[in-house]
């Protein structure tokens, strides 16, 4: 069966420090990724989603960005953490676009 | 554009039956979600229903669909205190990553 890691669970980073979120998938192979964001009391913001190796969609402008090494492998990235970067970042994958998302269980990012 | 609405805050007692409603605007909509987010996890798939159906049920959760005035809702029959919850909506277009609202958030007081 699929499966989907996400790690770490919670982490707390000082303004200006670098950022490295994982997500793997198992069980599967080319699958949709996405990493989406939830702020508090906000709903689901769309980040970045990848339908292959190497390929990247980013849906807004911000201070974040991604990267598929492998076929299973999704990284969200920074260079410098903002205060503005806090909030729950969550991946999941899917068959296609257009099908439900199985989400991994979230990071909470809190930067200081 | 595409765009998906919910209230944002629902209160039931337990026992009672929760409605959590959601209207969508893209008429090409091919299937509709709910998902469950439990305090601090990620989100858990409940049920789907796709486009062409009017109703579908799955022990407490009844999803009812109204395509002309695109509007989603889920009923939880016989609310438990397990329920509470935020409730997403999403609704899926062929080859475009989905839509969800912005969640709401169920409250059931015992």
């Amino acid at each position: 069966s699929q499966t989907i890691h996400q790690w770490p669970a919670t982490l707390v980073q000082p303004v200006g420090s670098p950022l490295s979120l994982e997500c793997t998938v198992e069980g599967t192979s080319n699958p949709n990724l996405y990493w989406y964001r939830q702020a508090a009391g906000r709903g689901l913001q769309l980040l970045f989603y990848s339908v292959g190796i190497g390929q990247i969609s980013s849906e807004v402008p911000q201070n974040l960005s991604a990267s598929r090494p492998q076929d299973r492998q999704f990284i969200l990235s920074s260079k410098k953490l903002l205060l503005s970067d806090s909030g729950f970042y969550l991946c999941a994958w899917s068959v296609t676009r257009g099908n439900g998302y199985t989400f991994g269980s979230g990071t909470r990012l809190t930067v200081v | 554009g595409e765009d998906v609405e919910q209230s944002l805050f629902l209160s039931v007692r337990e026992g009672d039956s929760s409605v959590i409603n959601c209207t969508y605007t893209d008429s090409s909509s091919t299937y509709l979600y709910w998902y469950k987010q439990e305090p601090g996890a990620g989100l858990q798939l409940l049920t789907y229903i796709f486009s062409n159906m009017d109703m579908k049920q799955d022990q407490r959760l009844t999803v009812l669909l109204n395509k002309k005035d695109k509007h989603l809702s889920l009923r939880i029959a016989d609310t438990q205190t397990g329920d509470s919850a935020i409730y997403f909506c999403a609704e899926s277009m062929s080859n475009t990553p989905l839509v969800f609202g912005k969640g709401t958030r169920l409250s059931v007081i015992a």
